[in-house]
């Protein structure tokens, strides 16, 4: 199975700070990466799919690059709404497996 | 709207057997596959089973596989999973998620409507 490891694991930033959070595939997922952001109690959102598409609906803050292993979800100007936890998940090879998740707080 | 509704979870014994369901609306059902994602208490989120718009091609996690069954009834837009000699660690709250992509085996394009999920205790 691929094992996915984002970096890092938790993350404390500021109102309007930009942040970047990295997921490194164990072998290549070619661009087969989608990025969810989960609130507790809530149902993951899709953000970005194919390592780099935006989601319908998802604010132009949040961007995905990536191909090959390495990956790289980054959200822009971090709005008090983008506190929660994010997940990299690679859709290239069943088993979809997803990263351990990064919990992005307010400093 | 495109709805997706779990059912079917509670707490069961260790050994156990426990029938989850998803009640599928708003959407083609037969063009889309279909996925089961659980969250454990204080864990991530683990990918358990996924199946294909036909049936055609089904997978599980390893830490499943022998135990759950995922299943469709595309008449009845319904979603299963059956999850047999339960364990402590299954213990999660179970999602069930509509594959964006058309057509395509497990999909590739992530999950994009998600259920609000049933919470399954496996504990004596």
């Amino acid at each position: 199975d691929i094992q996915m490891t984002q970096s890092p694991s938790s993350l404390s930033a500021s109102v309007g700070d930009r942040v970047v959070i990295t997921c490194r595939a164990s072998h290549s997922v070619t661009s087969y990466v989608n990025w969810y952001q989960q609130k507790p109690g809530k149902a993951p959102k899709l953000l970005i799919y194919g390592a780099s598409t935006l989601q319908t609906g998802v604010p132009s803050r949040f961007s995905g690059s990536g191909s090959g292993t390495d990956f790289t979800l980054t959200i822009n100007s971090l709005q008090p709404e983008d506190f929660a936890t994010y997940y990299c998940q690679q859709s290239d090879i069943s088993p979809h497996t997803f990263g351990q998740g990064t919990r992005l707080e307010i400093k | 709207e495109v709805q997706l509704v779990e059912s079917g979870g509670g707490l069961v014994q260790p050994g156990r057997t426990l029938r989850l369901s998803c009640a599928v609306s708003g959407f083609i059902f037969d063009d889309h596959a279909m996925h089961w994602v659980r969250l454990a208490p204080g864990k991530g989120l683990e990918w358990v089973s996924g199946i294909s718009w036909n049936s055609g091609f089904i997978d599980y996690a390893d830490s499943v596989k022998g135990r759950f069954a995922i299943s469709r009834d595309n008449a009845k837009k319904f979603l299963y999973l059956e999850m047999n000699s339960l364990r402590p660690e299954d213990t999660a709250v179970y999602y069930c998620a509509k594959g964006k992509q058309l057509l395509s085996g497990l999909g590739r394009h992530g999950l994009d409507v998600w259920g609000q999920g049933t919470t399954v205790t496996v504990s004596s």
